[in-house]
């Protein structure tokens, strides 16, 4: 049994339209972490997130971590090809940095 | 450049052999960590040290076996290895009492057992 739970797994859009990736758990997390993959490249850190309610932007990417630090939703607007990637999020559970991540969304934009 | 470096990165063998993966950082951070991400993209963490002290040992076969050196080096070594090791092994780093500035990765060591 996965502690986050992404969706959706799969996201196939047009350049210029929007989506949200949503991340949920029943488990409190002390930060919660996004971070995008390219193939053939480890994951890297978009972002991080610790207060309950917090919103984030960078560009035209927008991340919210739940008021109860459960749950965390990254929106983008206006995608576009190079938002194309692996979108993983992961949350922080312990004072020994052990960061357990969720399945991914896989995200195709095409022009 | 700063980073998190990951030697080989391509990896065959033949079942039943033993290999070794090689991970350095010179970010100065003071933990590092094993993940395997499988078939399906999930990544799982399998070991973490910290200033060279075993801190995170996940439920793995002890057919692996981690060892840092000092800080900035963690190498994994695995014995009489199987189909099911096929994997992409991920090596990261952090500082510990800055968590929640995230990880850095290197960029994997794709494995895989023929």
């Amino acid at each position: 049994t996965q502690l986050l739970e992404q969706s959706p797994q799969f996201l196939s859009i047009q350049e210029g339209e929007n989506l949200t990736v949503y991340c949920n758990s029943s488990s409190v997390f002390s930060s919660l972490q996004w971070y995008r993959q390219e193939p053939g490249e480890g994951p890297v850190l978009l972002v991080t997130v610790v207060t309950g309610g917090e919103v984030k932007k960078l560009k035209r990417l927008t991340f919210q971590f739940g008021d109860a630090r459960k749950d965390s939703s990254l929106h983008i607007t206006a995608a576009q090809p190079g938002d194309t990637g692996l979108y993983l999020c992961a949350g922080l559970t312990d004072s020994w940095g052990k960061l357990q991540f969720g399945a991914g969304t896989q995200v195709v934009v095409t022009p | 450049d700063t980073a998190v470096s990951q030697t080989p990165k391509y990896l065959v063998t033949q079942m039943g052999n033993d290999k070794s993966i090689k991970c350095e950082q010179n970010l100065g951070h003071d933990t590092m960590y094993w993940y395997k991400q499988d078939s399906k993209k999930f990544l799982k963490i399998m070991f973490s040290y910290n200033n060279k002290e075993l801190i995170i040992n996940e439920t793995v076969p002890n057919r692996f076996s981690p060892k840092s050196p000092d800080k900035a080096h963690l190498n994994l070594h695995i014995n009489s290895l199987e189909l099911g090791d096929s994997a992409v092994y991920f090596c990261a780093s952090s500082q510990l009492t800055q968590r929640n500035y995230g990880y850095t990765f290197g960029s994997g060591t794709r494995l895989t057992v023929v």
